[in-house]
């Protein structure tokens, strides 16, 4: 089993569309979770962090589920400049490493 | 916004060369990783370092491969006998606080992308 387990999309959704994206990871010791959003060619930047009790950002909302071991981002009211490659992202003790997902990758159209 | 700078951005050289990409970390971050991604694939951990020495590798980085801070900023990465399948983008980051993770932010640099031909 991969350690981060993504859906690789493509998922096209029209522009005001509501998406949701769930990743999964088989280290039950994992201990930190993230949404990165990467564009073409371009570094990973950090969208946000996943807590336990779920956090909201605008129009971002990430869930955590410890006992199934997964992760979701909700986007509400996509915008075209949504579009991008949306990489879950988890570490374990201490920070020796990030463990990336292969990517969701979104296409919000006109 | 702080930031990790990387060179060169893009470096083509052939296969059996040696390879030194650079890096420099935020200045007052202690935790620096590699990682790399080939065209389409995923991105991959390469190395984490702490404290002037290697804290986790993976099973990419080989022999070929070694890492250094030669002088308390520049933190590098250096591929020994290139190949083919070395062509990827390589992405420098670095982290603040190794006291707590949660909150804080892993910067990326913008990468250099080594193409080998």
């Amino acid at each position: 089993r991969k350690e981060v387990e993504q859906d690789p999309g493509p998922f096209n959704v029209p522009e005001g569309a509501t998406v949701a994206f769930n990743c999964t990871y088989s280290n039950s010791a994992s201990q930190s979770f993230f949404w990165y959003r990467q564009d073409c060619r371009k570094e990973p930047k950090l969208l946000m962090s996943v807590y336990s009790s779920g956090n909201e950002d605008g129009r971002f909302t990430a869930q955590l589920n410890r006992a199934s071991q997964y992760i979701s981002l909700l986007i509400r009211d996509s915008k075209l400049s949504d579009s991008a490659t949306y990489l879950c992202v988890v570490t374990s003790l201490g920070f020796q490493k990030l463990v990336f997902g292969t990517g969701t990758r979104l296409l919000v159209s006109p | 916004e702080p930031e990790v700078t990387q060179t060169p951005s893009h470096q083509v050289t052939q296969m059996g060369q040696e390879v030194i990409l650079r890096c420099v970390p935020i200045s007052n971050h202690l935790y620096f990783y590699w990682y790399r991604q080939i065209l389409g694939q995923k991105v991959e951990f390469l190395v984490s370092f702490y404290n002037n020495e290697i804290s986790e590798k993976s099973e990419i980085f080989d022999d070929q491969f070694s890492v250094e801070r030669p002088d308390g900023s520049n933190f590098t990465l250096k591929i020994r006998s290139t190949k083919l399948e070395d062509s990827a983008m390589y992405f420098c980051a670095s982290i603040g606080s190794v006291q707590s993770f949660s909150g804080n932010t892993i910067y990326f640099g913008e990468g250099s992308w080594l193409t080998v031909v």
